[in-house]
């Protein structure tokens, strides 16, 4: 599976955009981005994924370079409940390697 | 609403006492899977059921087994907690034929006396 890398920590402002990048540059053609985050004590919850394009849904947006050897996950509005560890992960087969993560801390 | 169920969502035993934590889903996914994960670490993945094979991860200790009696129902089994086994236990879904996301449980949090 292709590794990831994230930064360990990152603040962002209550309102504003959250910018979390992610480098994956050994990721193979058919392998898809995902992204998960985990509030905590719960379980991770899912955020979105892309394989090429970028990728938008009610919760985030995703962009993909076009070489595809790194991604930025945006969170259009962050709000307080946005605090959590995002990881960052590529899917190669049926199986989910969770990296480190990144911790978001959205202050008001 | 649809979901992945986990129960208890805490669960203490003792040192050496065999512990089952449960999980079930009501998304009809054919595959689920076990993580552990320990304090302030990622997920690790245990093992995992497509349908009824059953894929044991290669560093997973043989003190930690698992059923699925059925499509919604999965089961963790530690034989002999040892207190390094403390950790939440969680389960996820996947459709087989589909797409790939998993949807996660809540979690059982273990703690070994």
């Amino acid at each position: 599976d292709a590794k990831t890398t994230q930064p360990t920590s990152m603040d962002c402002a209550e309102g504003r955009a959250a910018n979390l990048p992610c480098n994956h540059s050994t990721i193979s053609g058919n392998e898809y981005v995902y992204w998960y985050r985990q509030i905590h004590s719960q379980g991770p919850q899912y955020i979105i994924h892309g394989l090429k394009n970028n990728e938008t849904n009610e919760m985030a947006s995703l962009i993909i370079t076009e070489d595809r050897k790194s991604s930025t996950l945006i969170l259009p509005h962050a709000t307080l409940r946005d605090t959590a560890v995002y990881y960052c992960i590529v899917l190669g087969g049926n199986k989910l390697v969770f990296g480190a993560g990144t911790i978001l801390r959205v202050k008001s | 609403d649809a979901m992945v169920i986990q129960n208890p969502r805490y669960q203490v035993t003792q040192f050496g006492k065999p512990v089952t934590l449960s999980c079930s889903q009501t998304l009809n996914h054919n595959v689920m899977y076990w993580y552990q994960q320990k304090s302030s670490q990622a997920p690790k993945l245990l093992f995992h059921y497509y349908d009824k094979d059953f894929n044991n991860e290669a560093d997973t200790p043989d003190n930690f087994q698992s059923r699925r009696p059925n499509t919604s129902f999965c089961f963790l089994d530690i034989r002999s907690p040892g207190l390094g086994d403390a950790a939440m236990y969680l389960c996820a879904t996947k459709s087989a034929g589909g797409e790939d996301t998993q949807y996660f449980g809540p979690g059982t949090r273990l703690t070994v006396l």
